[in-house]
This record gives structure tokens, sequence and C-alpha cells, in this order.
């Protein structure tokens, strides 16, 4: 079965790190781009950040870029996220999304969804 | 990156069609055809219903359908199913790196 799994959401205070991780099967992992997206309570969707199958490209939404770090492993088929210099408006549901290319740029279009880790920032 | 402009909501009578308009610039929608549509239902995470543009993935309706002038992008749902009934969002690749959604529009099936 096809399946991302994310996990690594929880409460953090404002200020302090949090690193979520997305566990990939069923497919290939080392061939897609991968993508994490949030959605705050209530709103919209907002793409926070992509890599490409090997690392060698990724982007981040200016709303994150400087405190958030997207990694992946091969490997382990698995995509992670480093959120430092958390702040409240951070606080969302954070989705896990498989690309349907390699890379960033060529289709960008998201056909597997985990269903999502809660992300907490509050004093 | 500004987000993508879409109508806060529409609505429409079973069979009818309703169509979602999705406004973004000459840097993201009007210089690729890299735009995709989800529908998302409530507390389910979003699925993909159209991608470049046109395409449509396995197993999603035809009734279903993308198309693209200028910088504006735009979903049709011919036939409304009460099932269609859900949040849709368009996306588009913004250069450099970068992805931007719209903010999303409620379909309403009266």
């Amino acid at each position: 079965e096809v399946q991302l799994v994310e996990s690594g959401g929880g409460l953090a205070q404002p200020g302090r790190s949090l690193r979520l991780s997305c566990a990939a099967s069923g497919f290939t992992f080392g061939d897609c781009a991968m993508h994490w997206v949030r959605q705050a309570p209530g709103k919209g969707l907002e793409w926070v950040s992509g890599i490409s199958w090997n690392g060698g490209s990724i982007g981040y939404a200016d709303s994150v870029r400087g405190r958030f770090t997207i990694s992946r492993d091969n490997a382990k088929n698995s995509l992670y996220l480093q959120m430092d210099s958390l702040r409240a408006d951070d606080t969302a549901l954070y989705f896990c999304a498989k690309d349907m290319a390699a890379a960033i740029g060529y289709t960008d279009a998201f056909d597997i969804w985990g269903q999502g880790t809660l992300v907490t920032v509050s004093s | 990156q500004s987000a993508l402009t879409q109508p806060r909501s529409v609505s429409g009578s079973p069979g009818q069609s309703v169509t979602i308009s999705c406004t973004g610039t000459s840097s993201d929608v009007g210089s690729y055809n890299y735009v995709s549509w989800y529908q998302q239902h409530p507390g389910k995470a979003p699925k993909l219903m159209i991608y470049e543009v046109t395409k449509r993935p396995s197993g999603v309706p035809d009734r279903f359908s993308g198309s693209k002038f200028g910088n504006t992008a735009s979903l049709t749902v011919s036939g409304l199913q009460a099932e269609d009934e859900a949040d849709y969002y368009c996306s588009s690749y913004a250069g450099s790196n970068n992805l931007v959604f719209g903010g999303g529009t409620e379909v309403t099936v009266l």
C-alpha cells in the first residue's frame, strides 16, 4: 500500500525546535521529489518546503526560510523537517506529500499525502 | 510569494456545472503549465484532481476539467454531485524552486 506517515508533531514553546519525520512505503521513494505542506486551523493550504529526489534542489516558503530545514534519507525512505525558532503562526497540521516528478519545477503535483502531524506553538 | 486568488465560495445544484478561478501573476500561473487542483473534504488530506493544467490522475472522474488563460487557471466541475461538496485549492510552480497555493474555494451543492 502506498503510504506516507508523519510523526514528530506536538506542543512547543515559541523559540524552541521540533523535528518532523515522514515515513514512506509502497513506492520508490528515491525517485520522487517530496514536500511539506501545512494547514493552520480553519485555514487554507500553505506550501512550506520541497526537496528533489537526491536533495540537490531545495525550496522554502518565505515564511520559513532561514528557520526550517528540509532533508531526506533515501536509504530509510524518510523525509524530515527541522523546525527551529518556532513562532505561534507556525501552528498547523503539517502534511508530507509526494511529487509526481523527481525534481521541483517539473510537475509539482502532489499525488500522495499523509494524514498530517499537528504542531502547536504556544507558551 | 503571494497566494493565488480564488473565490471564497461557489455553489450549484446537482447536475449543474461550477467553475473555480485561480488568478496568479506572470511569475507563476502565467509562466508555467504546472497548475494543480486539490479537493479536500473536512478532516481529510487533500486529493489531487488535476495536474499540469488539464491532466486528470487515474480514478478522477472526467466531470473534472482544468484550463488556463494568461494568469488565470480554472477548474470546472460538470454534472455536480453531492460528494463534490468540499474545499478546492489550486497550486502553481512559481520559479526558483518555489510553489504557491490559492486561498481555497468552498464548493456547496445546493
